[in-house]
């Protein structure tokens, strides 16, 4: 079953534009995934977050993490046409094991 | 260049017809895992391993499904019998321990007619 759950499902953005998605999920984690799925191929590991942590930056990544809210935020910044893709969140509740929600679809514009 | 390989890329068969998929982990992972995708369902855990033992199938079919790791660079996932409803893209993932993240395979899509 999904633990996560991300809004919105569909975002459509113009190049250079920030884009933002957000994940919710239901019980308690140790730490909270985000993963990229071009079309036809396997998910990438972007960036984790883990439990007692507020914050975190990858390049033109940037992740936060509100336990009371048990919700997390995804924003891309400075968009391009690659960054084009399924963005998915999986939360680790214990033993190596993750929960992925449905995923945002995300379309860059040239 | 390190990553998890995964065979067949694609496979249809008839219903009724055993399917294997394998998986070579990246070396060095001691953990294993197998998830399908599917537009309705999107990503549901399988199963998983760690040091070739079986930690969790709570997610596969177990009377049709089976996932092995006969040795360390090997990991088998077989529908036997396959159903159209098995038709989907099944991954492999591997990590290491005290390691958080999750390398994924390509994926090999199933197509059960």
């Amino acid at each position: 079953s999904q633990q996560g759950e991300e809004d919105p499902q569909a975002l459509s953005i113009q190049e250079g534009e920030n884009a933002t998605m957000n994940c919710s999920y239901k019980t308690s984690i140790n730490n909270l995934q985000w993963y990229r799925q071009n079309s036809g191929r396997g998910l990438v590991h972007l960036i984790l977050i883990r439990s007692n942590e507020r914050e975190k930056h990858s390049g033109r990544l940037r992740v936060t993490l509100d336990t009371s809210k048990k919700s997390s935020s995804l924003l891309i910044t400075a968009s391009r046409a690659a960054d084009t893709a399924s963005y998915f969140c999986a939360t680790d509740a214990n033993d190596y094991k993750l929960s992925f929600g449905a995923g945002t679809t995300v379309t860059v514009r040239a | 260049d390190a990553r998890v390989t995964q065979t067949p890329r694609h496979k249809v068969t008839e219903m009724g017809q055993e399917v294997t998929m394998r998986c070579q982990p990246i070396l060095g992972h001691n953990t294993v895992f197998w998830y399908r995708q599917t537009m309705m369902q999107g990503l549901e855990l399988l199963a998983y391993f760690r040091n070739r033992a079986p930690l969790d199938d709570s997610g596969m079919p177990k009377d049709r499904f089976s996932a092995e790791m006969p040795d360390a660079t090997l990991a088998t996932l077989k529908i036997q019998p396959s159903e159209p409803r098995d038709s989907a893209v099944y991954f492999c993932a591997s990590g290491s321990d005290g390691g958080d993240e999750q390398f994924f395979g390509p994926g090999t899509r199933l197509t059960v007619l």
